[in-house]
């Protein structure tokens, strides 16, 4: 079945590490983004790419690296300098140019130690 | 800057009656496209229903449609007989193309059995 896959489920960060999040697709997308929830809040952008060896900041990008060496994954480093790490990400990805519905993963918890 | 304004942070509805869920938004964008998704409690991210902008037609799937006032720039979400899986965040959204979407911050939808 083709979908997204995000891991871990769950992942704990301690003072001054950086962590990684792992996003994989199958579906041949072109387009992958991060979001971040918070309680109480909606999805804000964190990065988005539309091809690979390219992306762009999204709305609360500070605190985030991204890459995209292949189309099928977009991993998601949170830097020590994000001061508040914990919360909900998800992972989606489209395709290029089309009405713009996502598919998601079904998401990454991260949690400070 | 986009926006996008989800005013009822909580609904109820009794299983089986009708309940509308309300968003309003802001774009300077002239094609764009709307969409409610839903989140339960599992936070997967579940598409319900999409409206392209430049269609006057409002969207409908199954038990789901739309009330897309163009000029008004609203876009509320229509639940006919209410189940008991429809119990959920539901998340209003904007967008177009392949950059992010803009979310709201949810309503909490409960049913009443």
């Amino acid at each position: 079945d083709g979908g997204i896959t995000q891991s871990p489920k769950y992942l704990f960060r301690k003072e001054g590490q950086n962590v990684t999040l792992s996003c994989e697709q199958n579906l041949n997308h072109d387009a992958m983004y991060w979001y971040r929830q918070d309680p109480g809040q909606g999805l804000r952008l964190i990065y988005y790419s539309q091809i690979v060896n390219d992306f762009q900041k999204g709305d609360i990008a500070e605190g985030y690296s991204v890459s995209r060496e292949k189309k099928e994954s977009f991993p998601l480093t949170v830097t020590s300098a994000q001061k508040n790490p914990t919360a909900f990400y998800l992972c989606a990805s489209s395709i290029f140019g089309t009405s713009g519905s996502r598919s998601f993963g079904a998401g990454t918890r991260l949690s400070v130690l | 800057a986009q926006t996008v304004t989800q005013s009822q942070p909580e609904m109820s509805v009794q299983e089986a009656e009708t309940v509308t869920l309300s968003c309003t938004y802001d774009t300077s964008e002239s094609d764009y496209y709307l969409f409610w998704y839903k989140q339960p409690p599992s936070r997967q991210m579940i598409l319900v229903i999409r409206q392209e902008a430049y269609k006057q037609q409002n969207a409908t799937e199954n038990r789901f449609s739309v009330n897309f006032q163009k000029a008004a720039k609203s876009f509320s979400l229509k639940i006919s007989d209410s189940q008991l899986g429809d119990a959920a965040m539901y998340f209003c959204a904007l967008g177009g193309g392949a950059d992010g979407l803009t979310f709201g911050k949810g309503t909490h939808l409960i049913i009443q059995p």
